[in-house]
């Protein structure tokens, strides 16, 4: 059973720093493309990063390049987020999600996501 | 960056109605769209991609049409289970975009 479960969400001050985890489980992970996708309070989905299978192609929203860094350690199953000198409009529940592969091509649709975890930016 | 607006925000209907929902994109994404339904407090859950395709697991009374830049989602005959918040998504080009969803309430 794929199991995607985040942790590292808290609050944390405006410019302050935050690193969320992910811990996969379930499917090969170093296979897979791996994204961060967020949802502020009320509002909808916003994609937030992406990386490829080994970690060398990174992709980002313009609203958190050169604030947030995105990685992934394929020893131990793992995805992370570095967030830093964040802004209130941070604030969202954070999922981590796997990309969607049939037996011949993969999307960047998410099929398994995690449960997601909380960051507020304030004061 | 493409953006995705969907039509309705909102939606009341009844059990058994059948429902569209729509979404345009800003410029064309042949067929890269995918529709996910999010039920409140859950992770959302992807039911159709490449506009037309049911995912695996998903009711057929769920379907989708459309490409280039218009899209449609209908559900033929409304479960007490579909109500949700929907979205579409375009993935023809980074940055990745959602639609900002739509709300299916019961009437």
């Amino acid at each position: 059973e794929v199991q995607l479960v985040e942790s590292g969400g808290g609050l944390v001050q405006p410019g302050g720093s935050l690193r969320l985890s992910c811990a996969a489980s379930g499917f090969i992970f170093s296979s897979y493309w791996m994204s961060w996708v967020r949802q502020a309070p009320g509002k909808g989905l916003e994609w937030v990063a992406s990386i490829n299978q080994d970690g060398s192609v990174k992709k980002y929203v313009d609203s958190v390049k050169g604030r947030v860094s995105i990685s992934r350690d394929n020893a131990k199953n793992s995805l992370d987020l570095q967030m830093n000198n964040l802004r209130a409009e941070d604030t969202a529940v954070y999922f981590c999600a796997k990309l969607y592969c049939t037996s011949t091509t993969c999307y960047t649709i998410y099929d398994y996501w995690g449960q997601g975890t909380l960051v507020t930016v304030s004061s | 960056d493409i953006q995705m607006t969907q039509s309705p925000s909102s939606l009341s209907a009844f059990v058994g109605d059948r429902v569209t929902i729509s979404c345009r994109a800003s410029q064309g994404v042949s067929r890269s769209v995918v529709w996910y339904q999010q039920k409140p407090d859950k992770a959302p859950k992807s039911l159709i991609y490449d506009a037309s395709t049911l995912q695996s697991g998903v009711p057929s009374r769920f379907s989708g049409s459309g490409s280039g830049t218009d899209f449609t989602l209908t559900i033929s005959s409304l479960q007490p289970e579909d109500f949700a918040t929907y979205y579409c998504q375009q993935y023809a080009s980074y940055p990745i975009t959602f639609g900002q969803g739509t709300r299916l309430e019961i009437k």
